[in-house]
């Protein structure tokens, strides 16, 4: 079966880090680039951050840069998403997505989301 | 950064009707476009990319046009399955989403 799944979502503190997982299945992993976007309580669409297939490049949206780390492990089908310094306004549901073509950055495979809720 | 501006940010149009979708970018994007629609509570699913070409799966009442600043997504037919919030999002060299136009029955 093709899908995307989250995980990882939790409540924490401003500040603090956390980390999502993504897991693949159904498709060659290794062979697409990966993207993670959000959507805030309410909200639109966020784009966050994409990483190549091979993991070697990566880049991030400017209210996340510095902050989240994209890798990947292509052995394990699994994609992270590394939070540190967590803000109020990361609170949201973060969804990883699939490139529909290598290179393209639209999506044709979305997972259903993990919440992340930053709150004190 | 290019910025996406969708319009109108909400409508409402009755079941049969020619219902059109305005998404304007900042700076031309060629065709590096994409069209999605989310159902409440679900996730995003892509309709059209390449700013025209409609997704394998997609429905034919749905269609996409434009290029460089000015794109269109146009439901012929409005259904009633057809409420939801469409985004359109462009992709040349990174990744902006519009605000999102919310599709309501009258």
């Amino acid at each position: 079966q093709v899908q995307l799944v989250e995980s990882g979502g939790d409540v924490v503190q401003p500040g603090r880090s956390l980390r999502l997982s993504c897991a693949a299945s159904g498709f060659t992993f290794s062979t697409y680039g990966m993207h993670w976007v959000r959507q805030g309580p309410g909200k639109g669409l966020e784009w966050l951050a994409v990483i190549s297939f091979d993991g070697k490049v990566a880049y991030y949206t400017d209210s996340v840069k510095g902050r989240f780390t994209l890798s990947r492990d292509n052995s394990k089908n699994t994609l992270y998403l590394q939070m540190n310094s967590l803000r109020l306004e990361d609170t949201a549901t973060y969804y990883c997505a699939k490139e529909a073509v290598m290179h393209y950055w639209y999506f044709d495979l979305w997972g259903r989301g993990t919440v992340v809720t930053v709150s004190s | 950064d290019i910025q996406m501006t969708q319009s109108p940010s909400s409508l409402s149009a009755s079941v049969g009707d020619r219902v059109t979708f305005t998404c304007r970018a900042s700076q031309g994007i060629s065709n590096h476009l994409a069209w999605y629609q989310q159902k409440p509570g679900k996730v995003p699913k892509l309709l059209i990319y390449a700013a025209s070409t409609l997704q394998s799966g997609v429905p034919s009442r749905f269609s996409g046009s434009g290029s460089g600043t000015d794109f269109t997504l146009t439901i012929s037919s409005l259904q009633a399955e057809d409420v939801a919030t469409y985004y359109c999002q462009r992709y040349n060299s990174a990744s902006t989403f519009g605000q999102g136009t919310k599709l309501e029955i009258k």
